[in-house]
Parts: C-alpha cells; structure tokens; sequence
C-alpha cells in the first residue's frame, strides 16, 4: 500500500510568517510531487509540482524534494490569511504508464493564518 | 470555459438506491477521474480513464461502476448505494498525454445514504 503521510494539523502561523508544511512517502519509484490547496467546501488546486531533487519556487510558494528521504516540504513566506486552508500532498505511483495516472493523497494539513 | 462540470451538487439516497453522479469537461482532456473524501481519509481514487474507451480500478473501486461516454464525460454509477459510500465525490480531468499532470476538479457532490 503506497501512502503519503502528512501532520494533519491544524497549524497556526501568524500573518506575515513562514508557514512549513511536511509530507513523506513511501513510495521509491515516485517521479511525480504535487501541493495542492482546498478551501473548505470546495475542490483542491494544484499550486505547486516538482519533480526533481533541489528547491522550486513560485512568487511566496517553495517546494522542496528529497528523494533520498522521500521528504517533499512546502514552504509559505508572507503567510496571509487568505493561505488559510487545507494543503494536499500528491505523490504519483511511479513511472510505469499506469502508475502515472494513479496520484496518492495525503490526508491534508490545515494551515490557519492568525491575522 | 466551465473547466469541469459536476451533477448534482447535492444528494441524499436510501440505502438500496442507486443513482448515476454525473462529469463533463470541455477542456479536450484525455484522462479523467473518480475521487471521493472522506473526512480525515484524503482524496482516494475510485476509477479513473485514461483515455475514451479505457477505464481502470483506482483504489477503493468496490461498489462502484463507470462508464467513459465519450471524450468530454465519465459517469459514476451506485448500483446499490451503503451507509459507507457517504462521502464528497469528486471528479477530475488532466491532459496527461501532453506531459501535464495537473489535475482540475469540479466542485463536488455531497453524497448522503441513510
């Protein structure tokens, strides 16, 4: 059974701050990693993917991979309360065809902004 | 562009009762998707196609049947709907033949079975 662990919070930062949200996966053979955001009551958002060992940044959001330690982080500077809500780890199933379309979900953490 | 459409938003079954929950998209993806959440469990793949005329068991693909109608629609089918299969089911699309994993969602029906 292929999981993905994340803390499921809730985690509280304050405006302004940098919020640090942590996934593991078991899966080896996993190519794929994904952070995607879900207000409550509505559909996940992807906001970031990476695919290779090393930092990728997008405006306030950083991703980072370690495949080594089957560790992807997200990293959130300037946290604002509209960063509030529910980020959804996603790992592939790996590099078969089949796999590809098979995406693992952690269970969510809940990320509160305190204004 | 609607992205990807959903029906109905809102259900409420009998147990034994079945019904058909329904998902178009209109963004010429290939691949789509079943999903439902459950409190506290995540996103869990039911079924999913990766292209019209394909379709393949996800994880929890039990008490559950689909059927990829054509290119823009994939339906879910309850053939005898159980107290355990409440949930928020969400479909998705992604057009992973161009290399593009990222998956959209419609905005989920709110399943009840009494």
């Amino acid at each position: 059974q292929k999981e993905v662990e994340q803390n499921s919070g809730p985690l509280s930062v304050p405006e302004g701050a940098i919020a640090s949200l942590n996934c593991t996966y078991s899966d080896r053979g996993s190519q794929s990693f994904f952070w995607y955001r879900q207000y409550s009551g509505k559909s996940p958002e992807l906001i970031m993917s990476i695919y290779s060992n090393g930092d990728k940044e997008d405006g306030r959001f950083t991703a980072q991979l370690n495949k080594a330690s089957q560790y992807v982080s997200l990293l959130i500077r300037d946290s604002q309360p509209s960063d509030s809500a529910t980020y959804l780890c996603a790992v592939n199933g790996g590099d078969s065809g089949a796999g590809s379309y098979q995406l693992t979900f952690g269970k969510g953490t809940k990320l509160s902004v305190i204004p | 562009n609607a992205g990807v459409t959903q029906t109905p938003k809102f259900q409420v079954l009998k147990t034994g009762q079945s019904m058909t929950l329904q998902c178009a998209q209109d963004m010429n993806h290939n691949s789509m998707y079943w999903y439902r959440q459950d409190p506290g469990m995540g996103l869990r793949l039911i079924y999913y196609s990766a292209s019209e005329g394909t379709t393949d068991k996800g994880e929890v693909p039990n008490g559950y049947n689909v059927s990829r109608l054509n290119k823009r629609e994939f339906s879910l089918r309850l053939e005898s709907a159980a107290p355990s299969q409440t949930s928020v089911y969400f479909c998705a699309s992604s057009d992973l033949h161009t290399g593009n994993e990222k998956l959209f969602f419609g905005s989920g029906t709110q399943l009840s079975v009494l």
